[in-house]
């Protein structure tokens, strides 16, 4: 069974601290995404990573990928408020022309001031 | 590029009645689109999938009488749900795949948030 595994679930920072949160998967993918939701909104698109090594960057948010050790990071450097979110990774399995996202329980953010 | 729609945003229906909720890709053809549920403080949870011009495939413990899906064209999917009770209220995301490849990444619309009285 495909297991994706988040963690921490649940996040509480300090405004200005770095964190990273982890994304473990058990089968074997080179995609994986990264996806922030608000409360009561659906998932906006953060990071795509579609090779081993890859990283990505975005203001305070980096992603990088290690198909090999099959692992994820989302790094936050210098947390603003703003970034307060859940955060979801997701891995992309694909068999010939179909393919499904599995999701990871998900990661809230509280940044506190 | 890539947009997703959603309608409607929200809906309040009474016990027993059938609610439907249309997935539109805005801007590209989406030979397959996926409907998730979301359950509060929870993960998405994929219900089934939905190749234009055939039938669904659903995911393990979905029941496929009560989820209806259409994906008449290449831009519309519809899940209908039927016999709506109270135990069915729950936010409903779809999302579309651009192209016919399995790679390509999917665009999620912005959910539909149900609530059964």
């Amino acid at each position: 069974e495909l297991k994706v595994e988040q963690n921490p679930l649940f996040l509480s920072m300090q405004e200005g601290k770095n964190y990273t949160i982890y994304c473990n998967y058990s089968t074997t993918s080179d995609r994986l995404y990264w996806y922030r939701q608000d409360p009561g909104k659906s998932l906006e698109s953060l990071f795509v990573l579609l090779s081993n090594g890859a990283v990505k960057q975005e203001g305070r948010l980096m992603a990088s990928l290690d198909t090999k050790a099959r692992l994820s990071t989302l790094h936050i450097t210098a947390a603003v408020h703003d970034l307060s979110a859940t955060y979801f990774c997701a891995v992309d399995v694909v068999w010939g022309s179909q393919g499904n996202l599995i999701f990871g329980k998900g990661t809230k953010l509280s940044v506190k001031p | 590029g890539a947009v997703v729609s959603q309608h409607p945003s929200w809906v309040i229906c009474k016990s027993g009645t059938s609610v439907k909720i249309e997935c539109r890709s805005l801007d590209f053809q989406a030979t397959t689109m996926f409907w998730y549920r979301q359950f509060p403080k929870q993960s998405l949870m994929l219900m089934a999938t939905s190749n234009e011009g055939s039938k669904a495939t659903y995911e393990q413990g979905v029941e496929k009488d009560k989820f209806l899906i259409n994906h008449a064209s290449l831009t519309l999917s519809t899940l209908t749900v039927t016999s709506a009770h109270p135990e069915d209220s729950s936010f409903y995301i779809c999302s579309a795949r651009r192209g016919t490849s399995g790679y390509n990444e999917q665009f999620f619309g912005p959910g539909t948030r149900l609530t059964v009285l």
